[in-house]
């Protein structure tokens, strides 16, 4: 079992409807991130949060929007999605050692993803 | 910019004989360099990392890896596979310094063959 829970495990939508996808850690770790991965590629990072703050958006389209409420949840909100967009979203979270560039030495723990489809 | 490469998309060997996955990286600072497995279906494990110290680092399930500055490689090693270890193998470095951010290789699918 992942540290990292993610929700729902697959989600069917189409191009008109608004999702989101859901993010829980409870490892205590205040830095957590959203990946896109295709299909045999590796996972492309999407959005960085850091003390439930952004503090990385890698020039992700509007129609992906991320939240996050507390220092345990992560959201991705969905509008309006494209049919490229299909693939699978992982969520990371990691500790952060402030104040110390071996902070960003930490690993990433993972999800397992929320495949999506758009119709 | 932080670059990982991975040469290899598939490697296949015997159960029981040793496995490399290799890995060569191009940053500016210093490295932080990771291993991570992704097995079907399933989010992506960490495996090892390397940030400072000895150049030959042990991770889980037996695995490690061989930082070798002069040839900027990070390859991943087992002493004897196991047909359990057959996934997709990502190598990662960090991103810019003081980030959280990881940049992936294109990772190399690993068979290990009974």
């Amino acid at each position: 079992d992942t540290e990292v829970t993610q929700t729902p495990k697959h989600l069917v939508m189409g191009m008109t409807n608004k999702k989101s996808l859901k993010c829980e850690q409870h490892m205590g770790h205040r830095a957590m991130y959203w990946y896109k991965q295709k299909a045999k590629k590796p996972p492309e990072l999407m959005f960085v949060y850091s003390y439930e703050k952004l503090s990385i958006n890698e020039s992700v389209p509007s129609r992906f929007s991320p939240e996050c409420p507390n220092s345990s949840l992560l959201n991705l909100h969905l509008h309006a999605l494209q049919p490229e967009d299909s693939a699978l979203y992982l969520c990371a979270s990691s500790q952060v050692v402030p104040g110390t560039d071996r902070g960003s030495g930490q690993p990433q723990h993972f999800g397992d993803g929320t495949r999506l489809s758009i119709l | 910019a932080q670059s990982v490469a991975q040469p290899e998309d598939q490697v296949n060997v015997a159960e029981g004989n040793p496995l490399t996955v290799k890995c060569t990286y191009s940053v500016s600072g210093n490295p932080y360099l990771f291993w991570y497995v992704q097995y079907p279906n399933r989010g992506l494990q960490f495996l090892l990392k390397y940030i400072t110290g000895d150049n030959l680092v042990k991770g889980s399930y037996g695995f490690e890896a061989e930082f070798n500055k002069s040839q900027t490689s990070f390859h991943l090693k087992k002493p004897s596979a196991l047909v359990s270890d057959s996934a997709l193998y990502f190598c990662a470095v960090r991103g810019r310094v003081g980030a959280n951010n990881l940049f992936f290789g294109t990772g190399t699918r690993l068979t290990v063959i009974p």
